[in-house]
């Protein structure tokens, strides 16, 4: 079956737009995690959705990063005002449980902030 | 909080080496412990994992045995291959916490 889908791979954006970065989960998972990669910082968890509970938004860095998930089922993280240390691969991943559940992840988005 | 820290890389080998790649970690209660490899241009994919203390996930030749008295879980190959170059990630997710904590990640280079 279809594995954890992200749009687009790659985006480059100018410096204080906004972007939206896409994750289509496997289906059925009802668990969908963001996190994103960079070479300072290396893997850090970003929100985590679990079926209709309200998402665990810790690791977002700033007011200017956002995400929902409609239908429970596709989601998208939002950028605002766009920053040149925002650049990193932004990864998404799904479970089917949540908990300690094996983490499925998508091949990431690569955004690049000029 | 709860925190992965693994060995520095890069570490290269030989082909037919053995591999051995550290990782301990800070978490209160029962973790679950993870190793995540990312090919060259390819997503994270789970490797192996445990979740109790003195378990031994395995797969691919690989191993990591969850030392709850070391706090360890240490990634193990007896003989590599040059198709195990790739980037090595230990992680854990914290009892009744779902996202996971990642150590820093090995590059790992084989060479024939």
């Amino acid at each position: 079956g279809a594995g954890v889908s992200q749009s687009p791979s790659n985006k480059v954006t100018e410096k204080g737009k906004d972007v939206e970065l896409r994750c289509d989960p496997i289906s059925g998972h009802t668990a969908l995690y963001w996190y994103r990669q960079s070479l300072g910082q290396g893997l850090e968890f970003l929100i985590y959705f679990q079926g209709n509970s309200a998402p665990d938004k810790s690791g977002l860095p700033s007011d200017r990063f956002s995400a929902e998930r409609t239908g429970g089922s596709v989601s998208t993280l939002t950028i605002q005002r766009t920053q040149q240390e925002d650049s990193a691969v932004y990864l998404c991943a799904s479970s089917l449980f949540g908990g300690g559940d094996e983490q499925f992840f998508g091949p990431g988005t690569r955004l690049t902030v000029l | 909080g709860n925190s992965v820290t693994q060995m520095e890389g890069p570490v290269t080998l030989s082909e037919e080496a053995f591999l051995t790649i550290n990782c301990t970690y800070t978490a209160t209660g029962y973790p679950s412990l993870f190793w995540y490899v990312q090919y060259p241009g390819e997503g994270l994919q789970l490797l192996l994992k445990a979740t109790k203390a003195d378990d031994k996930g395995s797969n691919k030749g690989f191993e990591a045995t969850y030392r709850k008295e070391t706090t360890s879980f240490h990634l193990e190959k007896g003989s590599v291959q040059v198709s195990d170059s790739a980037v090595y990630f230990c992680a854990l997710s914290g009892q009744g916490a779902q996202k996971l904590v990642f150590g820093q990640g090995t590059r790992l280079t084989i060479n024939p």
